[in-house]
């Protein structure tokens, strides 16, 4: 089955520590994007990439990095210098665009320790 | 700057009552488009309905039903006849075209449908 899968659901992070959220999706999209989720906030985009070796920020990129090294990979890493990184990450892909359908993974609930 | 503002957060409706989530948007752009997703518990947006800027036409499927008005920039969603499946939180989603384009997500609404 074509679709997006993130991994861990549920990732524990001590403070201070790194850590990378897994993106990866089999429909052969070339767009790819960030969220993150907060209760009351809506989705707001930290990361998005048009095609392979090139991204670009969103609204909230500060303390977040990503790559794009495959068309199929987009992981994203949440460094020690994001204050308050606890909160649900969605992964999203599209065929080109934002103004195409989105399809999104089932998210990561990222806790800080 | 684009903008789109879901002003209920919290709804709560008894089955078969139907129900109209609203949604209001900004934008300087005369070609956009405009989205509906669905998140349910599990966590995943599921994509509802895509309309361009140019296609004012209202449109059915099944229970779910869409009005776009470009004269009071809106995109109202309503559902008819409500079920508990139905419960999630739904988000108007405004993106414009061409190189770069990205989604612009409301803060969405909390539909709760009781049995």
């Amino acid at each position: 089955d074509g679709g997006i899968t993130q991994s861990p659901k549920y990732l524990f992070r001590k403070e201070g520590q790194n850590v990378t959220l897994s993106c990866e999706q089999n429909l052969n999209h070339d767009a790819m994007y960030w969220y993150r989720q907060d209760p009351g906030q809506g989705l707001r985009l930290i990361y998005y990439s048009q095609i392979v070796n090139d991204f670009q920020k969103g609204d909230i990129a500060e303390g977040y990095s990503v790559s794009r090294e495959k068309k199929e990979s987009f992981p994203l890493t949440v460094t020690s210098a994001q204050k308050n990184p606890t909160a649900f990450y969605l992964c999203a892909s599209s065929i080109w665009g934002g103004n195409t359908e989105a399809f999104f993974g089932q998210g990561t609930r990222l806790t800080v320790v | 700057a684009q903008k789109v503002t879901q002003a209920q957060t919290e709804i709560s409706v008894v089955e078969k009552e139907d129900v109209t989530l609203d949604c209001v948007y900004e934008t300087r752009d005369t070609t956009y488009y405009l989205f509906w997703y669905k998140q349910p518990p599990s966590g995943e947006l599921v994509f509802l309905i895509r309309r361009n800027s140019f296609d004012e036409q209202n449109e059915i499927s099944g229970r779910y039903s869409w009005n776009f008005q470009k004269s009071t920039s809106s995109f109202n969603f309503t559902i008819t006849a409500s079920q508990v499946v139905d419960s999630a939180v739904y988000f108007c989603a405004l993106s414009h075209t061409g190189a770069n384009s990205k989604l612009t997500f409301g803060k969405g609404i909390t539909l709760s449908v009781r049995p």
